[in-house]
Formats: structure tokens, sequence, C-alpha cells
């Protein structure tokens, strides 16, 4: 049984970085073909895609937030953690982690958790 | 970028009846491998988003057989043969053939 679940902060204040755990099971990150990324939902509004790391390290970002993502992988742990620099009201969202499986994109998703940013 | 379009963005359904949410994108979709990389997720209310149909047309596992995905190039679709009311809530399509990946912006469906 695949699960993931998201874990860290619900409240940021601006110009803090956050920080997101994504802890999973039943599926190995050192296994060819799989990755982990993370996709944000500000409420009421569509979904976003953020940033995916892959079994071989390798990492993809999305260019709008490029300069303020951070995403590593902890394989002992089954853990995939993204950092996101200077944050901004606007950052608000629910924050989901999920699994692919070579392009097959997300095929499992965590329960997602909510960060409000605000002073 | 690849930009996706979906429409309705709000889709009033009658129970027992059928149902269609188009998706466009800017680029066509067929990637290097020859497959198309194209998803639709159902998110119900209050609910993380749940994957559908990938690769235009395939089913994921205990999905109704209500659900098809059709398409190819840049136009694809989403059709529900009888809408029951566990269907409500918003459908996205996403691409996974171009970097950055991308998600329509959503298609609500309500009774």
């Amino acid at each position: 049984q695949i699960t993931l679940k998201e874990s860290g902060p619900t409240l940021v204040k601006p110009t803090q970085t956050l920080t997101l755990t994504c802890t999973f099971s039943g599926f190995s990150l050192s296994t060819s073909g799989v990755s982990v990324g993370w996709i944000r939902q500000p409420p009421g509004k569509a979904l976003e895609w953020l940033a995916l790391i892959f079994w071989d390290d390798d990492k993809r970002y999305s260019p709008s937030l490029k300069s303020r993502l951070t995403i590593i992988k902890d394989t002992s742990k089954n853990q995939v953690v993204l950092t996101m620099t200077n944050m901004d009201p606007v950052d608000t969202a629910t924050y989901y982690c999920a699994r692919s499986y070579f392009n097959n994109y997300f095929d499992y998703w965590g329960q997602g958790t909510l960060v409000t940013v605000s002073s | 970028d690849v930009v996706m379009t979906q429409s309705p963005l709000s889709l009033p359904v009658t129970l027992g009846q059928p149902a269609s949410i188009s998706c466009r994108s800017t680029q066509g979709l067929v990637y290097s491998d020859g497959k198309t990389y194209l998803n639709w997720f159902q998110q119900r209310p209050g609910q993380s988003p749940r994957r559908l149909i990938y690769k235009v047309s395939n089913r994921d596992s205990g999905v109704p057989d209500r659900f098809s995905g059709s398409g190819s190039g840049t136009d694809f679709t989403l059709k529900i043969s009888r809408v029951e009311a566990e269907d409500v809530g918003v459908y996205y399509c996403m691409q996974g053939t171009h970097w950055p990946l991308s998600f329509g912006g959503g298609t609500k469906v309500e009774i």
C-alpha cells in the first residue's frame, strides 16, 4: 500500500523560509523511474506544479519559482523535503506531495497540508 | 511553456446523463517515445486530487468505466457516460510531456 503524508508549519511569516517534508511508504525512491513531486493549490484555485526529484537525484523546478525552491531526498528515511524561501501571502496554499513513475505523473497523492503566510 | 486550457469552467450536469470536458494544449503532447502524457484528475470537495486517466485514455485502478479519455495532438476530452452523485467535484487535465509540467485551470462539475 502506497501512502504519502506532508508535514510542516501551518503558519509562516512573510520573508521566512518554509520547509515541508513528505514522508512516504510502500515504494522506494531508489527504484529506477520513481519520482516524488510537490504541487500546491491556493484556496479556491487550480493546481500548480512546483518541483520534482527523481530516483537518480535529478531535479526539476517550476521556472517561475526556481530561484526560491530546493528539493532534496533522504532515501533511507523515505522522505522528500521542499524548501521555499522568502514566503509571501500569495504563497498561502495547500501543498501536496505525489508519486510518479517515469512520465506517468502523480498516481498517488498525500492528504495535503495548508500553509498560511501571514504576519 | 505549455498552457492547458479547459472548457467549460463550470458544468451543470443531470444525474444519469453524460458529461464531457475539453482540454487543449498550446503544443502537441507526443513525447520522444511516441506516447502522449496527458492525465486527468478528479478532486472531490475537501479531498486531495485523484488520478483517473493517464496517457490520454488509460483508466487508473478502481476508476469506474463510466469515465473515459480520448484525444490526440492538442485536443483531449474526458467523458462521463452517466453522471453519478459522487462525480461532483473539480476535474483537471495535466500534461507530462514538456517541462515545466502544467495543469489546466479546472472544470467544476455540479449537479
